[in-house]
């Protein structure tokens, strides 16, 4: 089945600093890939997604982030934090099934990295 | 504003009661899903309804159950209900029912068991 690993729970970074999340799903057919962001008491919101065009995604925030076959990886990056960057952030994926019609959109999430900003 | 609507917002409830949750999907959007994120398993994948019909079901007990009316609202119902079923329960809601549809979630609702 396919999952979804995103080392570090928690990530602590300056202000300032380059921001960098990591990601690695499992299945051997690059899925569709997507990063969402949940700041305290919200629901989730979609940073950016990976469909099969480009494989440098930008989304919104200043983040972006890059796909990797080779390394089945799809790291979330963004050059200067800020103290509003500071949530958590979630990797997830959704499986191309071979036919559209057979195709379910559910995500699979990874497990979340909370990312703090120190001032 | 994601555009998708859940009620209530915050629910306290004793164990083995029964209650609804509630979504109404963005405007356009004929897919529903449900999620439960708790601390211990993280973001659970429940169940996904297209256009009324139930299309994908993922880690939902048998004590849930869900439907999506016509006017493609949808509803959650938890029963028997336990200390472990305190949980945010998050609907979504895209426009179509395929991979990489852009998934749109709500605020959730926050269900306390006690």
């Amino acid at each position: 089945a396919q999952s979804v690993t995103q080392l570090g729970s928690h990530v602590s970074v300056s202000e300032g600093a380059l921001v960098l999340l990591r990601c690695n799903y499992s299945s051997s057919v690059p899925p569709y890939l997507f990063w969402y962001v949940q700041y305290p008491n919200q629901g989730l919101q979609l940073l950016l997604k990976y469909t099969s065009a480009a494989t440098l995604v930008k989304g919104i925030n200043g983040f972006e982030a890059e796909f990797k076959k080779s390394e089945t990886s799809f790291h979330l990056t963004k050059p200067s934090a800020h103290m509003s960057d500071a949530a958590e952030y979630f990797c997830a994926v959704s499986d191309r099934a071979r036919n559209y019609g057979g195709s379910q959109g559910n995500l699979i999430f990874g497990k979340g990295t909370k990312l703090s900003v120190k001032p | 504003d994601s555009g998708v609507t859940q009620t209530p917002k915050h629910l306290i409830t004793a164990t083995g009661q029964r209650v609804t949750l509630r979504c109404s999907p963005r405007s356009g959007d004929l897919s529903v899903y449900w999620y439960q994120q708790s601390l211990d398993q993280g973001l659970q994948f429940l169940i996904q309804y297209y256009n009324g019909e139930e299309r994908a079901k993922g880690n939902i007990l048998e004590r849930f159950s869900a439907q999506q009316f016509p006017d493609l609202h949808s509803e959650l119902n938890l029963s028997s209900l336990e200390l472990g079923d305190s949980a945010l329960y998050f609907c979504a809601s895209s426009v179509g029912p395929y991979s990489g549809n852009t998934i749109y979630f709500g605020e959730g609702s926050w269900l306390t068991v006690v």
